[in-house]
Formats: structure tokens, C-alpha cells, sequence
């Protein structure tokens, strides 16, 4: 099993649609939760963290269920910009930055 | 103030061969990771170097091998080639200790190809 598991998609959705990304990760001693975006060719760059008490910035969400090991991101009036592969990532306890990425979820949002 | 700097941005090699790809970390930072993208898949955790020596390794092979300088800048060395090498390698970095997400940054990656 995959330390990280996220939808394998495509998706390909329509300007203004909502659209939920789903991911489940194995160890369940992780500490960390992010959602990180990254466009053809490009670096991947945070989107946003993941709390436990769910989150929220401008049109994206994110939610975390630590019982069943499980974060998604949902966003809201999709723009052509957010067209992207979208990567969850989790990361360990302790001081380190070891970070377990998902394989990631592409997203193409059309006019 | 550059942020992670990467280099080459593009390297082609043949099977067999050994490469060297250079990281150099946002000022300030002190820990360099180096992760592995191959097409169509997340990055993977090849390791981590902090005070010039491996902090902690993912799944691969010995033919991955790394260095940190003095200076916090960094080395991956991949030796006898393989086509499954073939993949964008990802250089990010922090200051030890800290552990918000916030504070890791990548490069632009070297995109290798192996014929």
C-alpha cells in the first residue's frame, strides 16, 4: 500500500464548478497535512496546510479526519488558473521535513 | 535574496553513465532534501542532509548517493544510469528544527534524461 493515496482522475471540470480532491495516507503517526499545487513542469508550492478542525482560504478547502486517515480539498467556482495538478502531502513527526507525497490529482478546468 | 537555485535545469545522459546535480538553499537555510518526479507520478523522498551529513533516506538504491558543503549547498550523485531514472529531481529546502511547512522551499528541479 502507498504511503499517500490520492484520486487518480483526470479531472476535467467547467468554469464556476465545485470540484473535491480526496486523499488517505498509512501512518497514522503523521503529524503534518498539506495540499500543494503544481502547474506542467514547474516546482510544486504550497497551497495550503490541513487542519484537524478543518480549514478554509478564499475558495479552497480542507478538511482532515485523523480516525480514518483521510484529507480532501474542495474547491469552489473553479477559474481557468487553478487548471493544475494538485499533490497531498504528509509529513512526520519530529525535527525533520521528510515529506510523503501523494502522486497527485490533475485538474483542467475549461471555459 | 535567491531562493533555491538548481543546476543544470536540463541534463540528458546515456545508461551507464554517473551524474552530478548542485542545490544550492534559500540564505538562511541550513537542510537540503533532494526528492525524485518522474512523469505522471508525486515526488519521492530520496533523502535529507543537515550539519554535512544524511539525516534520513527514502527507498533507493545505493547508486544515490549525496554531500553537503560547508556552505549548505548540496550535491545528488546518481551512478550507472538507468532509463527509470529518467525524472525531474527536486532540491528543497529549511532551517533544521523548524517544522511548519511553510518554511520549505523548492527549486525548479533538474529534468534528467537518460537514453
Amino acid at each position: 500500500r502507498k504511503e499517500v493515496e490520492q484520486d487518480p482522475g483526470p479531472f476535467n471540470v467547467p468554469e464556476g464548478a465545485t470540484v473535491a480532491f480526496n486523499c488517505t495516507y498509512s501512518n497514522s503517526a503523521s503529524q503534518s497535512f498539506f495540499w500543494y499545487r503544481q502547474d506542467c513542469r514547474k516546482e510544486p508550492k504550497l497551497l495550503m496546510s490541513v487542519y484537524s478542525s478543518g480549514n478554509e482560504d478564499g475558495r479552497f478547502t480542507a478538511q482532515l479526519n485523523r480516525a480514518s486517515q483521510y484529507i480532501s480539498l474542495l474547491i469552489r467556482d473553479s477559474k481557468l488558473s487553478d487548471s493544475a495538478t494538485y499533490l497531498c502531502v504528509v509529513m512526520g513527526a519530529g525535527n525533520n521535513n521528510d515529506m510523503r507525497f501523494g502522486a497527485g490529482t490533475r485538474l483542467t478546468v475549461k471555459p | 535574496d535567491a531562493g533555491v537555485t538548481q543546476s543544470p535545469t536540463h541534463l540528458i545522459k546515456t545508461r551507464g553513465q554517473q551524474v552530478t546535480l548542485r542545490c544550492s538553499p534559500k540564505s538562511g537555510h541550513d537542510t537540503v532534501s533532494w526528492y525524485q518526479q518522474a512523469l505522471g507520478q508525486g515526488p519521492q523522498f530520496i533523502f535529507q542532509y543537515y550539519e554535512e551529513e544524511e539525516r534520513q533516506r527514502g527507498n533507493f538504491p545505493d547508486r544515490f548517493s549525496g554531500h553537503q558543503f560547508p556552505n549548505y549547498s548540496s550535491e545528488l550523485n546518481v551512478n550507472a544510469l538507468l532509463l527509470g531514472d529518467s525524472a525531474l529531481y527536486l532540491c528543497a529546502s529549511s532551517a533544521f528544527g523548524v517544522t511548519t511547512n511553510e518554511k520549505l522551499f523548492f527549486g525548479s528541479g533538474t529534468q534528467l534524461s537518460v537514453l
